[in-house]
């Protein structure tokens, strides 16, 4: 089955640093893509979702990459603040799985500080 | 307004006992999920439904039971608790397969004694 690997699990960046974060896959059939946010204590928010047709993808301060050659999805923090301290999951949906399923990378936990 | 509610937020159970974690939904969706979050990993899927009085297998189903008596409500039965439950567990619904965004509950933490 899919298996999605996360890279870094922990990350410290200064206030205005970027942050990139990278989750690596295995189903070359994964079409959906996304990036949950969970801050401490909560449930998970989605940042984005990407589809497979997609390679670059802004949001609200950040920008998700997707290079499908490589299987290969990234996160990235421009001018990370305080508020963006929080756990970050990638999660992806492969078109041969049946259901919604989504396998998830195992998080990296982010902190940014003054 | 929350479209995802969990019952109850947390928990503490002896071993063997019985537990009942419950789901209710409002967005009106077909697919709902249960999923364990073990601390500092991410999230596995323990088993899901797609209609109601029908429940499927996830991905580590074994010592866990589902329920999903109408499309608004879905449960997770753990029968004989164990410490190895231990654990912060998500429901979640999406309205379709595939691609759909799942919307996640504010969780349930269990702490199995």
């Amino acid at each position: 089955g899919e298996q999605v690997e996360q890279r870094p699990p922990h990350l410290s960046v200064r206030e205005g640093d970027s942050a990139v974060i990278t989750c690596t896959y295995t189903d070359p059939n994964s079409y959906y893509f996304f990036w949950y946010k969970q801050e401490p204590g909560a449930s998970l928010q989605l940042l984005m979702k990407v589809f497979s047709s997609t390679e670059i993808n802004e949001g609200q301060g950040f920008t998700v990459l997707l290079n499908k050659k490589d299987k290969r999805l990234s996160l990235n923090l421009t001018a990370a603040h305080p508020g963006d301290s929080a756990a970050y999951f990638c999660a992806v949906s492969a078109g041969t799985q049946v259901v919604g399923q989504l396998t998830f990378g195992s998080g990296t936990r982010l902190q940014v500080y003054a | 307004e929350a479209a995802v509610t969990q019952s109850p937020r947390s928990k503490v159970a002896v071993t063997g006992g019985k537990v009942t974690l419950s789901c209710h939904q409002t967005n009106n969706h077909d697919y709902m999920y249960w999923y364990r979050q073990d601390t500092g990993h991410g999230l596995r899927l323990i088993h899901y439904s797609y209609v109601a009085d029908s429940t499927e297998k996830g991905d580590i189903p074994d010592g866990y039971k589902a329920s999903r008596p109408s499309q608004e409500n879905f449960s997770l039965i753990l029968e004989l608790a164990s410490l190895s439950q231990t654990a912060v567990y998500f429901c979640a619904s999406s309205e379709n397969r595939g691609g759909d965004t799942q919307y996640f509950g504010p969780g349930t933490r269990l702490l199995v004694l």
